[in-house]
């Protein structure tokens, strides 16, 4: 398979710990997103890579949040003091560098918060 | 900012009728749309997109949809519903300021009826 993959897709964790989520785009995508998403709503923006840079974070990104794409590839996505209300999917994405691009999205990683 | 609304959160058709969906989206600049479709506990998989050319868009599974600037609108239609067709459906808007990031709307559930 040689789609967009995320791991764990599932986990359920204490609030308070922390967690970390990690996305291997499709592997000639240069751009990376993630999102997130609550039961009966769409994908909410978080923040986006070119390579290994990144361009923009959403308003939503508090502090507690941080994503990463050492060497353009991979990408981790790690929250911090988890609280009840980061229980959401998390889903990402990756594309070629062209803002009409398909963007290609992986299965997602559920988070619970308990 | 952009934006995108969809009218109806949920649409009910009978198998082997219309399907309907609609879609209106706020945006300064030509934009870039976008329909996903979304199986329960799955990621996005997209149906079609308009980048630029033919306002008359084919898509998989026999989906089409239809850009009308003027009405700042992106509806999804099928001639004739299957039971697999049951999901729920996201319209999208992008456009070259964006760094290709999408901006979603809330979804609309589609259920169809034997």
């Amino acid at each position: 398979d040689t789609g967009v993959s995320q791991d764990p897709r599932h986990k359920i964790t204490k609030r308070g710990q922390n967690v970390t989520f990690r996305c291997d785009p499709i592997s000639e995508h240069n751009r990376l997103y993630w999102y997130r998403q609550t039961l009966g709503q769409g994908p909410e923006f978080l923040t986006y890579f070119q390579n290994e840079a990144q361009l923009e974070k959403s308003r939503l990104l508090s502090d507690r949040f941080s994503a990463e794409r050492p060497k353009g590839s991979f990408s981790t996505l790690e929250i911090q003091r988890t609280e009840q209300g980061d229980s959401a999917m998390y889903l990402c994405a990756s594309s070629l560098d062209w803002a009409g691009n398909t963007i290609y999205f992986g299965e997602g990683s559920w988070l619970t918060v308990v | 900012a952009q934006s995108v609304t969809q009218l109806g959160s949920h649409v009910s058709v009978s198998e082997g009728a219309l399907v309907l969906l609609r879609c209106n989206y706020s945006s300064s600049v030509p934009p870039y749309l976008f329909w996903y479709v979304q199986y329960p506990n799955q990621g996005l998989q997209l149906l079609l997109k308009y980048t630029t050319g033919a306002t008359l868009v084919k898509g998989i599974n026999g989906f089409e949809a239809e850009f009308k600037k003027s009405e700042t609108s992106f509806h999804l239609t099928k001639p004739s519903a299957h039971m697999s067709d049951a999901a729920e459906y996201f319209c999208a808007v992008s456009d070259y300021n964006q760094g290709g990031k999408l901006i979603f709307g809330q979804g609309t559930e589609l259920s169809v009826k034997p």
